[in-house]
């Protein structure tokens, strides 16, 4: 079936470092989606991405669309502690389906 | 207006029980998700309703587990005969519309402890 796979699984940075997850999709997708879960929180959506090559930021935070749309990346510039928690990728299928890669679980050290 | 909600917000019970765990999505959502998330890991699918359609049971684990959703709003999340392996924390979502435009709002989840 249809499979979201993100990457890393963990990363641990020092303040200030960049930090990139990536997303990759097994087939092509409607759109993706974006989410972030804080330690002991649930889910809150970001972003969504839709169209091919599509490229947006929000503050420090750089979404892309792969021109096949089957892959993205979230690029965070200069990561604060107020960053961390938990990366999810989800891709939309044209059954409407969202299927959600395993997260990256971003750790920033003071 | 008001969220996603869900109760209980805690759950404890012994192997062998049944469990109900509810989902309250915002008014006016025709498409509802439910994902089991276990410590430290990802979004497992579960199950998701949209409209009046029949639901995607895709992701149930095993026939312990079961869905309704009433009136096309509130949601039961049924597990019978919970097993330790059932400890996790639920999780309910509900979206405007299944379609290519929408984000999923989530609710705060229900921990699920089984003894």
């Amino acid at each position: 079936g249809q499979q979201v796979m993100q990457i890393p699984q963990y990363q641990h940075v020092q303040e200030g470092e960049d930090f990139t997850t990536y997303c990759n999709s097994s087939t092509t997708l409607s759109n993706i989606q974006w989410y972030k879960q804080r330690p002991g929180g649930h889910p809150v959506f970001l972003i969504q991405l839709v169209k091919s090559g599509e490229v947006k930021k929000q503050k420090r935070l750089t979404f892309q669309f792969g021109e096949a749309k089957k892959n993205s990346s979230l690029h965070i510039t200069a990561t604060q502690t107020t960053d961390v928690g938990t990366y999810f990728c989800a891709g939309q299928s044209n059954t409407g389906k969202l299927i959600f890669g395993q997260g990256t679980t971003l750790q920033v050290k003071p | 207006g008001a969220g996603v909600s869900q109760s209980p917000s805690n759950k404890v019970t012994e192997k062998g029980k049944d469990v109900e765990l509810r989902c309250d999505p915002i008014s006016g959502h025709t498409a509802l998700y439910w994902y089991r998330q276990s410590l430290g890991q990802g979004l497992e699918f579960l199950i998701y309703f949209q409209g009046n359609s029949a639901p995607d049971k895709s992701g149930l684990p095993s026939d312990r587990f079961s869905a309704e959703r009433t009136g096309g709003s509130v949601s039961t999340l049924t597990i019978q005969r919970t097993q330790q392996e059932d400890s996790a924390v639920y999780l309910c979502a509900s979206s405007p519309w299944v379609g290519p435009s929408y984000e999923q709002y989530f609710g705060p989840g229900t921990r699920l402890t089984v003894t």
